[in-house]
């Protein structure tokens, strides 16, 4: 089963860009998986998911500022232009035999 | 628009049962299989249980096999997770959710139930 792998937390400037990272286990950087934000005490919301091919398919509303991008078994998640709603505990997600396997998510703080 | 509305949670002593429920709209829910995933105070997500579409399979997070049972009623598109033998760690916000696993298709979340096992 796969095991992916976030740093606990990351901190970026109010309109500038941050990059957070998911990290799949050896042996799964083919995986698709998806992310979610989870803003200070709402439930979590589907951003988009992420191919190893870089491809990849947001949810309804997300803005533009969202984005991802693959490479090997790192998935991407860049925000850009940052705004202080950003500020939340992002998750990365896959699934592998009718389970679904979450990262330890990474708390971002908007300076 | 999809949405996803959970009910039942609560407070429950050490040993007790509970059920939730997740009442869905805005789509074909019989067509689609769902999932409860649950959030300890202040940890990370965990999967707890996941059922197909027309209750084929069933599935179950080690942490829960055995206690809690996934099941649906296609004709109320409602979701269910009874609860048993209910322990201090089970305590969290359960999360009723869409989650699909085709990269060309969006996952929905409910707002969540707590359940206090205390």
């Amino acid at each position: 089963q796969p095991v992916l792998t976030q740093s606990s937390s990351a901190s970026a400037s109010l309109g500038s860009s941050v990059k957070l990272t998911c990290t799949l286990s050896n042996g799964h950087n083919m995986y698709i998986i998806a992310w979610h934000q989870q803003q200070p005490g709402k439930a979590p919301r589907y951003l988009l998911k992420l191919e190893g091919s870089g491809n990849y398919n947001k949810g309804s509303g997300i803005p533009d500022r969202f984005s991802g991008s693959s490479s090997g078994a790192d998935r991407y998640l860049t925000i850009s232009n940052l705004q202080s709603e950003d500020e939340a505990d992002y998750y990365c997600d896959t699934w592998d035999s009718n389970t679904r396997v979450f990262g330890g998510g990474t708390k971002l703080t908007v300076l | 628009d999809v949405q996803l509305v959970e009910s039942g949670g609560g407070l429950v002593q050490p040993g007790g049962s509970l059920r939730l429920s997740c009442a869905a709209s805005g789509f074909t829910f019989s067509s689609y299989g769902m999932t409860w995933v649950r959030q300890a105070p202040g940890k990370g997500l965990e999967w707890v249980s996941g059922i197909s579409d027309s209750s084929y399979s069933t599935y179950y997070a080690d942490s829960v096999k055995g206690r809690f049972t996934i099941s649906r009623d296609d004709s109320k598109n409602t979701l269910y997770l009874q609860m048993n033998s209910l322990r201090a760690g089970d305590t969290a916000v359960y999360y009723c959710a869409k989650l699909i696993a085709v990269a060309d298709e969006s996952d929905y979340w409910g707002q969540g139930t707590l359940v206090t096992v205390s």
